[in-house]
């Protein structure tokens, strides 16, 4: 399977501040995955990044606020922008591969203070 | 390096029977987390349940337990009473600093 590259692996952050998180593959990959996990939550789908087109935000996510880039089949950020305290979260990314599955980052862990 | 396996890419089962997902990790901590995800169609990453190391006894979230073996380092799920709305990709991940997920395992709940 693909191996993922996350970082940073974790920060502490002004509020107000913007924070890029990024993640390599080791691999070319069409379809990546960030998600959100509040504390003791679920992980939620923020967006799906494929390269070559603009993502494609869930419900209650904007891209004013978490902005991606895509700009290739290997490399991926997000962007929190504008951070407040709720914004406090593990962040992370996935990836899939068809028949190959899916690979996961190994999280983001955002604290603004 | 910590690593966690399921050994089990796909599985199906009757509707109403009960179901068990196997997953093993390797790590030299003591202490941790261990989670069972569950995935469906729509790519969201719902939490069915969670293992704090430290606790012997068995997680258990209504029809899904974990049969966790510290020792042995295993944290496999049981689904009983399976429901068609069980059908889904299901992640082992186990957690200290980092997340490290298993690379799961697609459940389908026959009618």
């Amino acid at each position: 399977s693909a191996v993922i590259s996350q970082k940073p692996s974790r920060d502490i952050c002004q509020r107000g501040t913007s924070l890029t998180i990024q993640c390599q593959v080791d691999s070319q990959v069409t379809m990546m995955f960030w998600y959100r996990q509040q504390p003791g939550q679920s992980l939620t789908l923020i967006a799906t990044a494929n390269q070559g087109s603009e993502a494609t935000y869930e419900s209650g996510f904007v891209i004013d606020k978490f902005p991606i880039s895509r700009p290739n089949l290997t490399f991926s950020t997000l962007t929190v922008s504008n951070m407040s305290p709720e914004d406090s979260s593990i962040y992370l990314c996935s990836v899939y591969r068809g028949t190959y599955g899916y690979t996961f980052g190994s999280g983001t862990r955002l604290t603004v203070v | 390096a910590q690593t966690v396996t399921q050994s089990q890419p796909e599985m199906s089962v009757q509707e109403a029977e009960t179901v068990t997902l196997s997953c093993t990790y390797d790590t030299s901590e003591n202490n941790y987390y261990l989670f069972w995800y569950k995935q469906p169609p729509s790519r969201q990453m719902i939490l069915v349940i969670r293992q704090e190391a430290y606790k012997q006894q068995n997680a258990t979230e209504n029809r899904f337990s974990v049969n966790f073996q510290k020792a042995a380092k295993s944290f496999s799920l049981k689904i009983s009473d399976s429901q068609l709305g069980d059908t889904a990709m299901y992640f082992c991940a186990f957690m200290i600093c980092e997340y490290i997920f298993g690379t799961g395992t697609r459940l389908k709940v026959l009618a």
